[in-house]
């Protein structure tokens, strides 16, 4: 069965930690993976990996996908209140759906 | 990215009643998506939403409780039929466009 796991489920941190997400996963026909941000409602995107040891940045935020060992991490830096939020990881099923698998979720609050 | 967005926002229901939930994307779209989060929970795919075809159903989730309607590229319903406490939840539509997904701002239903 797919699965996608997440670690650790929770996280408290103070303003100016640096923090990394673990994300690993055993999905047949593995396609990308999504890391997204989830404060209220509806996730926001915030990376797509498909290539193994190629890293993504957005300003403190990076990722990077290893598809030999099937994890991705995800690393904030100089981490803020407002980072606090759900991470979700998700695999795309490349089968005829492109389907979203989804972890758990990692709970990160920042403190101030 | 896609704009999506949904309706209603938010709904509170007796139990034995249906509640239909809209979803509608700025652009044309191949493939649509429900997803139902519970409270403290990740996302679980109810449904992949097919244009001119009947949606595809994820184990656990059958058509007489969520049936769904894709009547055009651009727009989709999720029925929530003859519901319970347990379906209390937020229901998130998504869109697939050049292999990432984007998410609307989910309906959160209680019922009572």
């Amino acid at each position: 069965e797919d699965k996608v796991v997440q670690s650790p489920l929770s996280l408290v941190v103070h303003e100016g930690d640096t923090v990394t997400l673990n994300c690993s996963y055993e999905v047949t026909n593995f396609r990308s993976l999504l890391w997204y941000k989830q404060e209220k409602k509806a996730p926001t995107f915030l990376f797509m990996l498909t290539s193994s040891g190629i890293e993504k940045k957005s300003g403190r935020l990076s990722s990077i996908l290893d598809k030999k060992e099937l994890f991705s991490i995800l690393n904030i830096t100089a981490t803020q209140t407002g980072d606090s939020a759900i991470y979700l990881c998700a695999v795309v099923d490349g089968g005829a759906t492109n389907k979203l698998i989804f972890g758990t979720g990692t709970l990160l609050a920042v403190q101030p | 990215s896609a704009v999506i967005s949904q309706k209603p926002s938010r709904d509170i229901c007796q139990r034995g009643t249906s509640l239909t939930i809209q979803c509608q994307v700025d652009s044309q779209v191949t493939m649509m998506f429900w997803y139902r989060q519970q409270p403290g929970q990740s996302l679980t795919l109810i449904a992949t939403a097919n244009q001119g075809s009947e949606a595809t159903y994820e184990s656990g989730f059958v058509i007489d409780k969520f049936p769904i309607s894709r009547p055009n590229l651009t727009f989709s319903t999720l029925t929530v039929s003859n519901m319970s406490p347990e379906d209390s939840s937020i229901y998130l539509c998504s869109a697939e466009r050049a292999i990432e997904q984007f998410f609307g701002p989910g309906t959160r239903l209680t019922v009572l």
